[in-house]
């Protein structure tokens, strides 16, 4: 089954302990892209990449950090959590450009206290 | 840079009722636009997109959307609602060069 997954599901930690949250896909695709949801804000661009070894940052990446070593996989890494960063996150994969379907993962609820 | 609005952060509807979730956007390049549905609990899937040609665009579960380059709108329409529809819509906007611009969302609540 195509899918995009998460992990963890959902993570209570405290300020300052490092964290990552792992992003896998098994579509092949080349894009992949991290997004966080706030309640009347939508979803808001973290990171993005577009390819292996290729990323960059989209509209509120202050606090993260991100990799893509493998094609399939793009984990997302606070290094020094903070409250502000309690939110929602979706990881997302598509074929090429954002043209194409972005394929949305379950979604990972962060919680730093 | 590009953004969306969308006008409704809730509607509420009755069951079988038409409805119309509003969406504008202001760019200075060329756009994709896209619709959104996140139902509750779960990630978001692709409901409708326009890219080129026929401005008025069907999508999955009978939601279509207009796009209208005049007053940069893509309004998303579905003449007969159901209880299944309740979710969070987002419209979001490319220009093909980056990830997507969402809007803030609009919860669409059908009640029977």
């Amino acid at each position: 089954e195509a899918q995009v997954t998460q992990n963890p599901r959902y993570l209570i930690t405290v300020t300052g302990k490092k964290l990552t949250v792992t992003c896998s896909q098994n579509m092949n695709h080349e894009y992949m892209s991290w997004y966080r949801q706030d309640p009347g804000l939508g979803l808001r661009q973290i990171y993005y990449s577009m390819n292996v070894e290729v990323t960059d940052k989209g509209d509120v990446p202050e606090g993260y950090k991100v990799s893509r070593k493998e094609k399939r996989n793009f984990p997302l890494i606070l290094e020094s959590p903070s409250p502000n960063q309690t939110s929602l996150y979706f990881c997302a994969s598509s074929r090429g450009q954002p043209l194409y379907e972005q394929y949305f993962g379950p979604g990972t609820r962060l919680t730093v206290t | 840079a590009q953004s969306v609005t969308q006008l409704d952060s809730q509607v509420p509807v009755f069951e079988e009722a038409p409805v119309e979730l509003r969406c504008n956007y202001s760019s200075s390049v060329s756009v994709y636009l896209f619709w959104y549905v996140q139902y509750p609990n779960q990630g978001l899937q692709l409901l409708l997109k326009y890219l080129s040609g026929s401005t008025l665009v069907k999508g999955i579960n009978g939601f279509e959307a207009e796009f209208n380059k005049s007053q940069t709108s893509f309004h998303l329409r579905k003449p007969s609602v159901h209880i299944s529809d309740t979710a969070e819509y987002f419209c979001a906007v490319s220009t093909g060069r980056r990830a997507l611009t969402f809007g803030s969302g609009t919860r669409l609540q059908v009640q029977p």
